[in-house]
């Protein structure tokens, strides 16, 4: 079974600070894996993904991700916060067919 | 633009009551899926249309049920709400059922009960 584990349910940095945001996986065949954020009273809006090839990934909003295989992390990062980052954000993974097995998401606050 | 819309954005009902929550897509997409999400959890898959087929998930209860009557549009009916079905639900689509397909979120409807 293919599943993720975000480390840390919130996470607080000041604005124009960097933010990393934890994302571990597990899965027994090659992940696909995604980075959603949420916003309130929102839906799920896909911030980047990995299928294959470049294991840096560029997403929207500055948010960029690196998969790393031997540590089995997509960690997302973004090197400069502001305010309207504030959000909940969810790592995904995929890895056989249509089920998206989502980590139980991380809340990011972001202070003046 | 290409979306995923939900309607209504909020829904209030009664306990017991039957509700339909709808969902349209402007993508044509094959893909449709129901997600349920309680306060502070992540999205937990209720079912999903493969085009015409229908896919429930193994603990998905028998109270929730799902309509695709074209590609376009998905509903989503709960026969007899419980005060434990309060939630956000939320519809997304994906082009086809390979893992590396994102999926494309509706805003979703919020559910309460009364």
């Amino acid at each position: 079974a293919q599943s993720v584990t975000q480390l840390g349910s919130h996470v607080s940095v000041s604005e124009g600070a960097l933010v990393l945001l934890r994302c571990n996986y597990s899965s027994s065949v090659p992940p696909y894996l995604f980075w959603y954020v949420q916003y309130p009273n929102q839906g799920l809006q896909l911030l980047l993904k990995y299928t294959t090839g470049a294991t840096l990934v560029k997403g929207i909003n500055g948010f960029e991700a690196e998969f790393k295989k031997s540590e089995t992390s997509f960690h997302l990062t973004k090197p400069s916060a502001h305010m309207s980052d504030a959000a909940e954000y969810f790592c995904a993974v995929s890895a056989s067919g249509y089920a998206l097995n989502f980590g139980k998401g991380t809340s990011l606050l972001v202070t003046p | 633009d290409a979306m995923v819309i939900q309607n209504p954005r909020y829904q209030v009902t009664q306990f017991g009551k039957p509700v339909t929550l709808s969902c349209s897509q402007t993508l044509n997409h094959n893909v449709m899926y129901w997600y349920q999400q309680k306060s502070s959890q992540a999205p937990k898959l209720l079912f999903h249309y493969y085009d015409k087929d229908f896919n429930n998930e193994a603990d998905t209860p028998d109270n929730f049920q799902s309509r695709r009557p074209n590609t376009s549009f998905c509903f989503l009916d709960i026969r007899s709400p419980g005060l434990g079905d309060a939630a956000m639900y939320l519809c997304a689509t994906s082009l086809d059922r390979t893992s590396n397909q994102p999926q494309h979120f509706g805003d979703g409807t919020r559910l309460s009960i009364l």
